[in-house]
């Protein structure tokens, strides 16, 4: 089955700085990469994806990009603010199961 | 929508006793997902539904765990009797298509003691 390893477990930056947490993933049919934010106490939750016939998806500080060749695919955050401090998790879907990498917890320093 | 609708929000019971956790959809959604999440584990898939029916329950741990959904906006996970390693949070979520864009609720903090 699908291996998703995801990259680093924590992270810590200042402020205003970027971020970037990464992921590879074994299974070449996996089509669709989600991102998911979780917040202390609350269900994960959709914040970018990106399927597999695209490289590079942005929306305002937040971005994806995929290399399909390498199997792996990285969520990159600009401008860090305190309130996007959460645990960050990557999956991978073959679109018939989604596989979740460990989580990487963000913490942004104010 | 007021989104994916989960109750109760945390449970504590005493093992051996029944638990049941409900679940509302996003209406328009024809999938459901019932996901445990544990520091051990991260997020496992226990079952999921396509139009109320059960399509692969693969993920459920033992025969102490049933799901059922009777109509396409309310779904139980009921763990029959429970022990203290069921203690977890579970999730449902639901999509317009499956295993994408999964908008998952804020989940049943369950515990037994």
């Amino acid at each position: 089955g699908e291996n998703v390893e995801q990259h680093p477990s924590t992270l810590s930056v200042q402020e205003g700085d970027s971020a970037v947490i990464k992921c590879t993933y074994s299974d070449s049919a996996s089509n669709y990469f989600p991102w998911y934010k979780q917040e202390l106490g609350k269900g994960p939750q959709l914040i970018i994806d990106i399927r597999s016939n695209v490289g590079e998806k942005k929306d305002q500080r937040i971005a994806v990009t995929l290399n399909k060749t390498a199997k792996h695919f990285s969520l990159h955050i600009t401008e860090t603010q305190p309130e996007d401090s959460a645990v960050y998790f990557c999956a991978a879907s073959t679109g018939n199961q989604f596989y979740f990498g460990t989580g990487t917890s963000l913490t942004v320093i104010p | 929508d007021a989104g994916v609708i989960q109750s109760p929000r945390h449970e504590v019971t005493e093992m051996g006793q029944e638990v049941t956790l409900r679940c509302k959809p996003i209406s328009g959604h024809d999938y459901l997902f019932w996901y445990r999440q544990t520091m051990m584990r991260g997020l496992e898939l226990l079952i999921y539904f396509n139009n109320n029916v059960p399509i692969d329950d693969s993920g459920m741990p033992e025969d102490r765990f049933s799901a059922k959904m009777p109509n396409a906006s309310f779904s139980t996970l009921k763990i029959q009797p429970s022990e203290p390693r069921d203690s977890a949070v579970y999730f449902c979520a639901s999509s317009f298509v499956a295993f994408e864009k999964l908008f998952f609720g804020s989940g049943t903090q369950l515990s037994v003691l």
